[in-house]
């Protein structure tokens, strides 16, 4: 039962252009979601949260979306850099409680 | 600050052989976690400490694997017996009250490899 999924493994991007990441939720209960961005031998790393009541936040490059009637956000990455090439991982909360994952998707992003 | 430790960063053993890992949260973290990432998947959690108490550990699979918490400070996570199917990175992570969420910090992992 994966209450969180992302659907696609991996995305391939040209530098400069605009990353976008989807992820899908299932749990209505959850109301606060986190991307985390994982180099190899890495722990994750925190990037970006939103909180239910909004529908985006931004923080320089990097924009959340929310669509709570559709159960999906995204991750968009404008402009898109080399450095930016890892795994990212969508993640819920419900309540201030766990994280629970997404499966994640490799972006790669080509000088 | 200095970030979560975790050791080793690499282990290889047999299955059926024990294994444990060893976490340093952040000081002052009062919320411990234990996810299993198994290659290709997103981490999951297996156990959260609060303190030295076990808050959830509904997915811990508790015929092999055991962790503790002693002074509520660092933790250890046993595999005993492993199997093939417990090679994953184990990751831990540690929260502090006022930061929730957002100061969730994660170690770098250790590796482990059940041949």
């Amino acid at each position: 039962d994966q209450q969180v999924k992302q659907n696609s493994p991996s995305l391939s991007v040209q530098e400069g252009r605009i990353s976008i990441l989807n992820c899908d939720y299932t749990n209505s209960m959850f109301d606060y979601f986190l991307w985390y961005k994982k180099y190899p031998a890495e722990g994750p790393t925190f990037l970006i949260s939103i909180s239910s009541i909004k529908d985006k936040n931004e923080d320089g490059r990097f924009t959340v979306f929310l669509n709570k009637s559709a159960k999906h956000l995204s991750l968009h990455i404008v402009p898109s850099q080399p450095g930016d090439s890892a795994v990212y991982f969508c993640a819920a909360s419900a309540a201030g409680n766990m994280l629970t994952f997404g499966g994640g998707t490799r972006l790669m992003v080509k000088p | 600050e200095a970030g979560v430790a975790q050791s080793p960063r690499y282990k290889i053993i047999e299955k059926r052989q024990s294994v444990a890992f060893w976490c340093n949260p952040i000081s002052g973290h009062a919320t411990l976690y234990w996810y299993q990432q198994i290659l290709g998947q997103g981490p999951k959690l297996l156990i959260q400490f609060q303190n030295n108490g076990v808050v959830d550990d509904s997915q811990l699979p508790k015929d092999r694997f055991s962790a503790e918490r002693l002074k509520g400070v660092d933790s250890t996570l046993k595999i005993q017996p492993a199997k093939l199917e417990d090679s994953a990175v184990y990751l831990c992570a540690s929260s502090a009250e006022r930061t929730g969420l957002l100061g969730y910090t994660f170690g770098s992992g250790t590796r482990l490899t059940v041949v």
